[in-house]
């Protein structure tokens, strides 16, 4: 399995901005599309938002107002943007990288990073 | 969106014991279905994708069918290291949507 990291503050408060980047193996970047997905507390897992090769960014209607992905390729890293954070953004934020079963076909996600566990609180 | 529903949340069985996990789609997804393993503290892991495909690495005791709307996880013999939770996820709109969960525990 591919080797993805996640990286951000473990603790934001209310109403502060969450940044969060994900490291991924040197010189995939622009081959893969990836994503972020988050899981509070004993919970399911909720998809937030991806970043196509193309450089289009698709987002979950239920934060698109708040959320912005964006990639940095000279560190092999991507980066989720999520604003006016609330108690119920709180949860373990995974990055994941999509693959595609053959040409043309949707993609899935095939690797996951091990998730970084954001806490949000005064 | 489209929903995933999977059934039963919580399953009871034994090692050695075939299970079969349920998940349906509120509209068809054609073949476009994975399912994840997931261990406490630990990411989810791909084990199906393409409904029936199973991935590199995965036990053969596992094995996936189904296409438009219903689908099926199966585990032929469960072994001890299969105790966890099972997500199904629909990956034919890009508002990708995930099934709330079965949690396959010991008997």
């Amino acid at each position: 399995q591919v080797q993805l990291q996640e990286s951000g503050p473990g603790l934001v408060k209310p109403s502060e901005t969450l940044t969060l980047t994900c490291t991924v193996p040197p010189g995939s970047i622009l081959d893969y599309c990836w994503s972020w997905i988050r899981q509070p507390a004993g919970k399911g897992l909720e998809w937030v938002g991806r970043l196509h090769t193309s450089g289009n960014t698709y987002y979950n209607p239920s934060l698109k107002s708040r959320v912005t992905l964006s990639v940095s390729t000279s560190k092999n890293q991507f980066s989720l943007r999520l604003t006016s954070i609330t108690a119920a953004d709180t949860a373990v934020y995974y990055c994941a990288r999509e693959r595609r079963s053959g040409p043309g076909e949707p993609f899935f996600f095939d690797s996951w990073g091990p998730g970084a566990l954001v806490t949000v609180s005064s | 969106d489209i929903q995933m529903t999977q059934s039963p949340s919580t399953l009871s069985a034994s090692v050695g014991d075939r299970v079969t996990i349920t998940c349906r789609a509120s509209q068809s997804i054609s073949s476009w279905l994975a399912w994840y393993q997931q261990k406490p503290g630990k990411a989810p892991k791909l084990l199906i994708y393409k409904a029936s495909i199973l991935e590199s690495g995965v036990p053969s005791r596992f094995s996936g069918s189904g296409s438009g709307t219903e689908f099926t996880l199966t585990i032929s013999s469960l072994q001890p290291d299969d105790f966890a939770t099972y997500y199904c996820q629909q990956y034919n709109s890009y508002l990708y949507t995930f099934g709330q969960g079965t949690k396959l525990e010991v008997k």
